[in-house]
């Protein structure tokens, strides 16, 4: 699976926009990128995730660029609730995959008030 | 309510002692994860099921034995071999069908040996 690049930790203003990079340069194209989070002491929560496409749920907005090597989350309205370190995965979900998430360590998103 | 649940919440050992910690999912899904976490890190594969009576190692599987009997449960026994036993595991399961969809994870048990 492809290795996925993110900055350590970032601040984002309650009720502002949360920009969060991922880079995966060597992603194949059979890899989606998946985005978790994971709150102090719960397990990871699933957020979004793409191919190609840019998309969009209740949750946050996921875009790809072009040549899908890197992506950004949004949060278009951070609340204190949404601080998490926060995990952008390369995933290939074919079944002849192992199917595992390799997760790094991820964005620590800090929302201030 | 559909989930994943593991239990105990905390859990404490002596050192030497096999422990073995629940995890259920009622999502009918075919496949099953154990993942280990350490303090700062992320998420390590220990084993995985994609279907009744059968499992792989994953990345971190010494010291770790697990069992598949029926869908609903995929119980992970620390046995007194694994050398660091005191983590943050996390059980996770997933659909298994043309494609392998999103895993979602249970709370988490913390095991701690004394």
């Amino acid at each position: 699976d492809a290795k996925t690049t993110q900055p350590p930790s970032m601040d984002c203003a309650e009720g502002r926009a949360a920009n969060l990079p991922c880079n995966h340069s060597t992603i194949s194209g059979n890899e989606y990128v998946y985005w978790y989070r994971q709150i102090h002491s719960q397990g990871p929560q699933y957020i979004i995730h793409g191919l190609k496409n840019n998309e969009t749920n209740e949750m946050a907005s996921l875009i790809i660029t072009e040549d899908r090597k890197s992506s950004t989350l949004i949060l278009p309205h951070a609340t204190l609730r949404d601080t998490a370190v926060y995990y952008c995965i390369a995933l290939d979900r074919r079944r002849g995959s192992q199917g595992n998430l390799i997760f790094g360590k991820g964005t620590k998103l800090s929302v201030k008030p | 309510d559909g989930g994943i649940t593991q239990s105990p919440k905390y859990l404490f050992r002596k050192e030497g002692q096999n422990v073995t910690l629940s995890c259920e999912q009622n999502l009918n899904h075919d496949a099953m994860y154990w993942y280990r976490q350490d303090p700062g890190q992320g998420l390590r594969l220990i084993y995985y099921s994609q279907i009744v009576n059968d499992f792989q190692k994953g990345d971190i599987a010494e010291g770790y034995s697990v069992s598949r009997e029926k869908k609903e449960s995929f119980p992970l026994t620390v046995t007194s071999a694994q050398k660091n036993p005191t983590a943050f595991y996390l059980c996770a399961s997933s659909r298994w069908e043309q494609e392998i969809s999103e895993q979602f994870f249970g709370p988490g048990t913390r095991l701690t040996v004394l």
